[in-house]
């Protein structure tokens, strides 16, 4: 089955510098990698994603990249801020003509240093 | 829409008794997915159904978990007998695929229900 590995475990960055968020993954079919943000007490609720016919993908002011070859996508939040504090967790799956389970790495805590 | 609702929010119990958690997808959605949460484990996949068949429960821990869902807007996942180990957060999602090949698979999760068993 699918092995995804998160990195780091905690991130501290200042507000308004960039944070970056790395996963691997290890079934090559998999073809669909979303992120997911976690407040305290909260659900998981979706941020981005990316699918393997992209490379990139930008919204505002986070972007996701994905590297096939490799199989590793990251997560890339500019000009932090304090409402960025939370767990994010990245994913993967494939799906082709139906959906599949996620296999989630173990989660990243961002803090924002004001 | 209201999203997908789960119910109780909270259930403390006692070793040994039973547990039934409640799942409402959102309307139109084919696919629902169970996961649970736990500090130790991270997010796991439990189950999953397509039009409210199982289709994977590979991930359901052991003989004492069973999930049904007999009709496309409930979903039930019960626990019996449960034990401590079982404490956890349990969440519901669902999603709507088109059945192309680049079919979306965005997954919205419902608040969860807090399991404690003591």
């Amino acid at each position: 089955g699918e092995n995804v590995e998160q990195h780091p475990s905690t991130l501290s960055v200042q507000e308004g510098d960039s944070a970056v968020i790395k996963c691997t993954y290890s079934d090559s079919a998999s073809n669909y990698f979303p992120w997911y943000k976690q407040e305290l007490g909260k659900r998981p609720q979706l941020i981005i994603d990316i699918r393997s016919n992209v490379g990139e993908k930008k919204d505002q002011r986070i972007a996701v990249t994905l590297n096939k070859t490799a199989k590793h996508f990251s997560l890339h939040i500019t000009e932090t801020q304090p409402e960025d504090s939370a767990v994010y967790f990245c994913a993967a799956s494939y799906s082709g003509g139906g959906a599949d389970g996620l296999t989630f790495g173990k989660g990243t805590h961002l803090i924002i240093q004001p | 829409d209201a999203g997908v609702i789960q119910s109780p929010r909270h259930e403390v119990t006692e070793m040994g008794q039973e547990v039934t958690l409640r799942c409402k997808p959102i309307s139109g959605h084919d696919y629902l997915f169970w996961y649970r949460q736990t500090m130790m484990r991270g997010l796991e996949l439990l189950i999953y159904f397509n039009n409210n068949v199982p289709i994977d429960d590979s991930g359901m821990p052991e003989d004492r978990f069973s999930a049904k869902m007999p009709n496309a807007s409930f979903s039930t996942l019960k626990i019996q007998p449960s034990e401590p180990r079982d404490s956890a957060v349990y969440f519901c999602a669902s999603s709507f695929t088109s059945g192309g090949s680049l079919s979306y698979n965005e997954q919205f999760f419902g608040p969860g229900t807090r399991l404690t068993v003591l």
